[in-house]
């Protein structure tokens, strides 16, 4: 069955440190991988997004995913992050064939503290 | 543009009532999308609607249905409703299908 999966459900950083938020999807073909952030209070948003090309993809507010194809994976960084980074972070997929059908995973709570 | 507009914000029900919710998409996106989220469950899909024609279909039941209009704003109706409906209901356009979906702000549907 397609699926997407996060590992980290709580996250708790300090400002300025480094973030890895971990995501895989099942094989079931081609897929278009997202990363969608949901702020306290406020709907969800695009972070970045891969369809195909430089596995390196770059977002808004200096969030970048590496897909890497032999992994199933396409993890979220960012150097160093800052309180307001305080959200709810989603990865998802659309597989081929699935129209929009947005597969998410379970989500990653991060809580950056100062 | 105008964002993904979706009415009402909030709304109260008893149980055994019917619902209606309402879709604008951003203008010019054909393709709106239906989303479910609960604290349990996540966010999982609905329905998705392209040219008023129905594409996809999750795994709910059928007292879930949807439509979409020729100017593509698209409505949901939840019927008989049960408690285990409270959630909040997202709605999200895109262009064309498998492309990328903006979300609206969502219905926060309580059952009581």
């Amino acid at each position: 069955a397609q699926s997407v999966s996060q590992h980290n459900h709580h996250v708790i950083l300090s400002e300025a440190a480094s973030l890895e938020l971990g995501c895989n999807y099942s094989y079931g073909g081609t897929v278009n991988l997202f990363w969608y952030v949901q702020y306290p209070g406020q709907h969800l948003q695009l972070l970045l997004k891969y369809f195909s090309g430089d596995p390196l993809v770059k977002g808004i507010k200096g969030f970048e995913a590496e897909f890497i194809k032999s992994k199933f994976s396409f993890n979220l960084r960012k150097p160093s992050v800052q309180w307001s980074d305080t959200a709810e972070y989603f990865c998802a997929a659309v597989y081929t064939g699935t129209a929009s059908k947005l597969t998410f995973g379970t989500g990653t709570r991060l809580q950056v503290t100062l | 543009k105008a964002g993904v507009t979706q009415t009402p914000r909030y709304l109260i029900k008893t149980r055994g009532q019917q619902v209606t919710l309402s879709c604008s998409p951003i203008s010019g996106h054909r393709s709106v999308s239906w989303y479910q989220q609960t604290p349990g469950q996540g966010l999982q899909f609905l329905f998705e609607y392209f040219s008023e024609t129905q594409r996809n279909k999750g795994n709910f039941p059928g007292r879930f249905s949807g439509r979409q209009f020729s100017n593509s704003r698209s409505e949901m109706n939840v019927s008989t409703l049960e408690l285990g409906d409270s959630a909040l209901y997202l709605c999200a356009s895109s262009n064309a299908p498998e492309e990328t979906q903006y979300f609206g702000p969502g219905t926060r549907l309580l059952v009581l």
